[in-house]
């Protein structure tokens, strides 16, 4: 079982929808969790950081996180062409301060 | 917002030469430094932590002899690549912690490195 989980994708939404990205992760000790954007060939930016049970909301991006099923999603709503990219989620350890990432999931937003 | 700056951005080399990548902190000093390598398509993958001041801790399956960090200063972490093999070719990315988790972990540019 890999540590955290993502599908693939692509995940094709027209311009203007909400997109929904998944993410499981196995380590339950983990406390928190990152959602990175990227654009192909360049590295990833930090879109959002998130730690407690629930939602959090930063502009068009609501990230939540359910630690009792090791879930954390991440909503982009009002969806826009340039928002197509690699959504990474990932995991901090609970030791060592590393991240682990998943395999990230590609988001097409069509116009 | 801080900055990582990675050099070179791309670089071409010989199979059997080394290469060596740098990663400076701008803007805030970096106790830690993480490396990662990313093959097409795929995620980042951890390959070693690097502290200032002492050995670099590798991540299994990563050898230390082929991949050396360096981390001498707050300010400047590198990654050599030894004899380099085409199997070497893929995206290299550093990364560190600027400060509060909130603020999570920025990221060097990416240095794509091709073996020939």
């Amino acid at each position: 079982q890999k540590e955290v989980e993502q599908n693939s994708g692509p995940l094709s939404v027209p311009e203007g929808a909400i997109a929904s990205l998944n993410c499981t992760y196995s380590d339950r000790g983990s406390q928190s969790f990152f959602w990175y954007r990227q654009y192909s060939g360049k590295s990833p930016e930090l879109i959002m950081f998130i730690y407690s049970n629930g939602d959090k909301e930063d502009g068009r991006f609501t990230a939540q996180l359910n630690k009792a099923s090791q879930y954390v999603s991440l909503l982009i709503r009002d969806s826009q062409p340039s928002d197509s990219a690699t959504y990474l989620c990932a995991v901090m350890k609970e030791y060592g301060n590393k991240l682990v990432f998943g395999a990230g999931t590609i988001l097409r937003v069509k116009s | 917002g801080a900055v990582v700056s990675q050099h070179p951005s791309w670089v071409i080399c010989k199979s059997g030469t080394s290469v060596k990548i740098e990663c400076r902190s701008l803007d805030f000093q970096a106790t830690t430094m993480f490396w990662y390598r990313q093959f097409p398509k795929q995620s980042l993958m951890l390959m070693a932590t690097s502290n200032e001041g002492s050995k670099a801790t590798y991540e299994q399956g990563v050898e230390k002899d082929k991949f050396l960090i360096n981390h001498a200063s707050l300010t400047l972490s590198t990654l050599t690549v030894t004899s380099a093999h085409p199997e070497d070719s893929s995206f290299y990315i550093c990364s560190a912690r600027v400060g509060h988790l909130k603020d999570g972990y920025t990221f060097g540019s990416g240095t794509r490195l091709t073996v020939v």
